[in-house]
């Protein structure tokens, strides 16, 4: 399975927009990328998931060059509930064991 | 609400202690799944099942025992836990195993304690 390579903090300001850029350098051809997004104490909430070009739905945009070794999560405006960590995931079409990396903590200030 | 409901939300017990761990799905998927996810350290999957069938155990101690009853629930059961299990445990379902471009969906998960 691709190894992911994210940051591993970001802070921000309420109203920014925010991009978290994640590394895959050995995304193979089935692969797909899924972001996540988990708050303290609770389980991880699916955001947004491509396989290339851009994906929008109505929380995030998620940006995917032609060569598919990174992808951006972009999130508009955030607010301070937007504070929780971020993970990035490339699995394949064929299997449904998701591999978690430690993910992005993002801040998110007044 | 993520249409996976856990209970308990909290557990403490000793290490002689047996308890087990619930999950239900209301979202009529066929696959479930259950985590690990220690302080400081990444998700790690524990178990998969898809249409009450396990598909998936990643070398995990027998101490901790899965059950499907049917497709909407799933049960972790717990026996002989050492300190280092101490986590928060976490359920998730999807429509179908074995595919990979589909969400999952966790539920809240239950924060395990072992005295």
């Amino acid at each position: 399975l691709a190894k992911t390579t994210q940051p591993i903090s970001m802070d921000s300001y309420e109203g920014q927009e925010v991009n978290i850029t994640c590394s895959h350098n050995n995304i193979a051809t089935n692969d797909y990328i899924t972001w996540y997004q988990q708050f303290p104490s609770q389980g991880p909430r699916f955001i947004i998931q491509g396989y290339k070009t851009k994906v929008t739905n109505e929380v995030a945009s998620l940006f995917i060059p032609a060569d598919r070794k990174s992808s951006t999560l972009s999130l508009p405006r955030v607010s301070l509930s937007d504070t929780a960590v971020y993970y990035c995931l490339v699995s394949p079409d064929n299997t449904d064991k998701l591999i978690f990396g430690t993910g992005t903590r993002l801040q998110v200030f007044p | 609400e993520t249409g996976v409901t856990q209970t308990p939300r909290h557990l403490v017990m000793g290490m002689t202690n047996k308890k087990s761990l619930k999950c239900e799905q209301h979202l009529g998927h066929n696959a479930m799944y259950w985590y690990k996810q220690s302080a400081k350290k990444p998700l790690e999957l524990m178990f998969v099942y898809n249409f009450k069938e396990q598909t998936e155990n990643n070398s995990v101690p027998s101490r901790f025992s899965p059950e499907c009853p049917n497709s909407s629930h799933l049960f972790l059961h717990l026996h002989t836990l050492q300190p280092e299990d101490s986590a928060l445990y976490l359920c998730a379902s999807s429509q179908v195993g074995g595919v990979g471009n589909q969400p999952q969906h966790f539920g809240d998960g239950t924060r395990l304690s072992i005295l």
